[in-house]
C-alpha cells in the first residue's frame, strides 16, 4: 500500500459528461501528480501541482483541468468526455517540488467513456 | 526533447532465468534522474529505483540489479533467478528540466514480463 488513495476505482460515463477523479497524496507529501495510462498512449503525464499551486504541465487536454486544496488533496476534472478519454487515471505524491524524487502511485481511477 | 525507448515490448522467460530489461533514454540536460517502476497484474505503479546522473555505480538489490552507462544512455534493469512473482510491465522513466519550466517526468511504453513457471 503506498499510502495514496484514490476514488472511484471504476467510473463507466457517457460521451459528452463531465466526471471528477479524487486523490488523496501520502502523509507529508506535498506534490501531486497525474497521469493517463491508455493502451495506445502508454504512460502520459498530465499536469503536477505542489502545495496548491501548478509546477509542471503535461500532455493534458484543454477540456481537462485539475486543482489541488489546502489538505494537499487534489481533482483531476475531465469534460465533454470522448471515447478516446477511456484510460486509467493515475495518481501520484512525492515529497518535493521537483520530479526528482521516486513518486509513489495510488491504485489508479478506471474511466470507460461510452 | 526527453525521450525514453524500451524497444523490448513483451519478454518471456521460464522461471529461474535471467532477464534483462533494456532501456536508452535521450536528453539534453546533464541533470536528470532515472526510475524503474514495476506495474504488477493488480496495476499499482511500485517504484524500484532511483539513479541520478552523476552516480554511475550499478545498483544491486537482492535479485534486481540496474547498469547504467551515461556513454550509451542506457539504464538496464537484470532480473537474475526470476520467479513468477516478477510477471509484470517494466517502466523506465526520465525526470530532467525541460526548457522554460520545471522538471518532468517522461516514461517509456514499458516492458510486459511473463516468467513461466
Amino acid at each position: 500500500d503506498s499510502g495514496v488513495t484514490q476514488t472511484p476505482k471504476h467510473l463507466i460515463t457517457a460521451t459528452g459528461q463531465r466526471v471528477t477523479l479524487r486523490c488523496s497524496p501520502r502523509s507529508g507529501d506535498l506534490s501531486v501528480y497525474w497521469y493517463q495510462q491508455s493502451l495506445d498512449q502508454g504512460l502520459q503525464f498530465l499536469i503536477q501541482y505542489y502545495n496548491g499551486e501548478e509546477r509542471a504541465k503535461g500532455n493534458i487536454l484543454e477540456r481537462f483541468s485539475a486543482q489541488q486544496f489546502p489538505d494537499l488533496h487534489s481533482e483531476l476534472n475531465l469534460s465533454s468526455l470522448e471515447l478516446g478519454d477511456s484510460a486509467l487515471y493515475f495518481c501520484a505524491s512525492s515529497v518535493s517540488e521537483t520530479s526528482s524524487d521516486e513518486q509513489f502511485f495510488g491504485p489508479g481511477t478506471r474511466l470507460t467513456v461510452l | 526533447a526527453q525521450k525514453v525507448t524500451q524497444a523490448q515490448t513483451e519478454i518471456s522467460v521460464v522461471e529461474k532465468e535471467d532477464v534483462t530489461l533494456d532501456c536508452v533514454y535521450e536528453t539534453r540536460d546533464t541533470t536528470y534522474y532515472l526510475f524503474w517502476y514495476k506495474q504488477p497484474p493488480s496495476g499499482e505503479l511500485v517504484f524500484l529505483i532511483r539513479r541520478n546522473s552523476f552516480d554511475e555505480q550499478n545498483e544491486i538489490s537482492g535479485r534486481y540489479s540496474w547498469n547504467f552507462q551515461k556513454s550509451t544512455s542506457s539504464f538496464n534493469f537484470t532480473i537474475t533467478a526470476s520467479q513468477v512473482v516478477d510477471s509484470a510491465v517494466y517502466f523506465c522513466a526520465l525526470s530532467d528540466s525541460y526548457s522554460g519550466g520545471y522538471q518532468k517526468v517522461t516514461f517509456g511504453i514499458g516492458t510486459k514480463l511473463q516468467v513461466i513457471p
